[in-house]
């Protein structure tokens, strides 16, 4: 079983659209998740980071954290053409370790 | 502004050649990282490094070689033992290894002539 797994897509939603990206884990020591953006030809950016479970709202993106479930969201509301990207989650756990990346999830949002 | 900077965007290799990928962070990180970023394979990690003459090896170390004489820079080189290495590469720095996010790059493709 991979570290994490992420569901590839590709998803494509209307615009205005509820979008909801998820990934799962498998190593219960994670505590420290987060969330990228990556347009075609370009690095990620870093959309959201979290510590621990629980929720983390910004702007019409939110983070959810379920460990007991070992599942990480985001949403994104009223979603707009601009938000067509690739989808990164990516988590470590507490110490000197490295990220562990899911694959990502390409997303297209059609106007 | 700081932020990372990765060059060439482009990059060509013929076959038994070495090449050199540049990758400078005015962010005053101490800690960098290599990623190579297939279709369908997510990030990989090649190498990073806590410090500035320390280095790590990460998953795909074999056919890579890394310094790090300074802090704003960390090169890698892709040798001729690297038998695929047509890729996306990706340069990210971090505050610190330990619980940070990492800000990355704008990468360089990499393919064979």
């Amino acid at each position: 079983q991979k570290e994490v797994e992420q569901d590839p897509g590709p998803l494509s939603v209307p615009e205005g659209a509820i979008v909801s990206l998820n990934c799962t884990y498998s190593n219960s020591a994670f505590q420290y998740f987060m969330w990228y953006r990556q347009y075609s030809r370009k690095g990620p950016e870093l959309l959201m980071y979290t510590y621990s479970s629980g929720n983390k709202e910004d702007g019409r993106f939110t983070a959810q954290v379920d460990k007991s479930s070992k599942y990480i969201s985001l949403f994104i509301r009223d979603s707009q053409p601009s938000d067509s990207a690739t989808y990164l989650c990516a988590m470590t756990r507490s110490g000197n370790t490295p990220l562990v990346f899911g694959k990502g999830t390409r997303l297209s949002v059609i106007a | 502004d700081g932020g990372i900077t990765q060059s060439p965007k482009y990059l060509f290799r013929k076959e038994g050649q070495n090449v050199t990928l540049s990758c400078e962070q005015n962010l005053n990180h101490d800690a960098m990282y290599w990623y190579r970023q297939d279709p369908g394979q997510g990030l990989r990690l090649i190498y990073y490094s806590q410090i500035v003459n320390d280095f790590q090896k990460g998953d795909i170390a074999e056919g890579y070689s890394v310094s790090r004489e300074k802090k704003e820079s960390f090169p890698l080189t892709v040798t001729s033992a690297q038998k695929n290495p047509t890729a996306f590469y990706l340069c990210a720095s971090s505050t610190s290894t330990v619980n940070q996010p990492q800000h990355f790059g704008d990468g360089t493709r990499l393919s064979i002539l």
